[in-house]
């Protein structure tokens, strides 16, 4: 049973790009949920997907954007990159009203 | 908004030591977790405590949970080198799944 999965694993990017993030959820998951983790600190809640609908925002400007996949795949949209959205990118998947959320291998952004 | 702390934020033990880290946090909620990070690593779920009272155990690990006192602790026993991570609790926000992670502790375990 394949787990959560993310890609790519590493990505260096310059400001004032875009970078898109993708994650698939483990097998019978329906809801995914994205989080920033910057060194040295807990992860920070970006969004969150079900039925391919944005259900839960946390603090992140609109540069942050996202969408989910019919197959509830889902992908992280950053415009306009600043140094600091340089961080580890965590997905978590989970079954709607279940307790366990299981998390990605994440994906290591760099902007130079 | 929910706050969710840990103390301390780094704490360096010898093997065969036992020592506790506390994870407080600031409203109501129903569910909290604790996870395992290697550096460079994704998180590795711990435990789920889920009621008032839960105390699950893992091999020299155990977390316990006091909903009234808003408290989570996890204790270690007999720290092991391979125990060296970070450990992060997480508490969800407002039943709707998003997580609230305190700051981390660093645990170092030295021979």
């Amino acid at each position: 049973d394949a787990g959560v999965t993310q890609s790519p694993t590493h990505l260096i990017k310059t400001r004032g790009q875009q970078v898109t993030l993708r994650c698939s959820p483990k097998s019978g998951h329906d809801t995914v949920s994205w989080y920033q983790q910057a060194l040295g600190q807990g992860p920070q809640f970006i969004f969150q997907y079900y039925e391919e609908e944005e259900r839960q925002r946390g603090n992140f400007p609109d540069r942050f954007s996202g969408h989910q996949f019919p197959n509830y795949s889902s992908e992280l949209n950053v415009n306009a990159l600043l140094l600091g959205d340089s961080a580890l990118y965590l997905c978590a998947s989970s079954l709607l009203g279940n307790y366990e959320q299981y998390f990605g291998p994440g994906t290591r952004l760099t902007v130079t | 908004e929910l706050k969710v702390e840990q103390n301390p934020l780094f704490l360096s033990m010898q093997e065969g030591k036992n020592y506790t880290i506390y994870c407080n946090y600031s409203t109501t909620s129903d569910r909290l977790y604790w996870y395992r990070q290697d550096p460079g690593k994704s998180l590795e779920s711990l435990f789920v405590l889920l009621s008032n009272g839960a105390v699950k155990q893992e091999g020299r690990l155990m977390a316990s949970l006091d909903t009234k006192a808003r408290l989570s602790t996890l204790h270690i026993t007999a720290a092991v080198h391979d125990l060296s991570a970070t450990y992060f609790c997480a508490v969800v926000y407002n039943q709707g799944g998003k997580l609230i992670f305190g700051q981390g502790t660093e645990l170092s375990v030295k021979p």
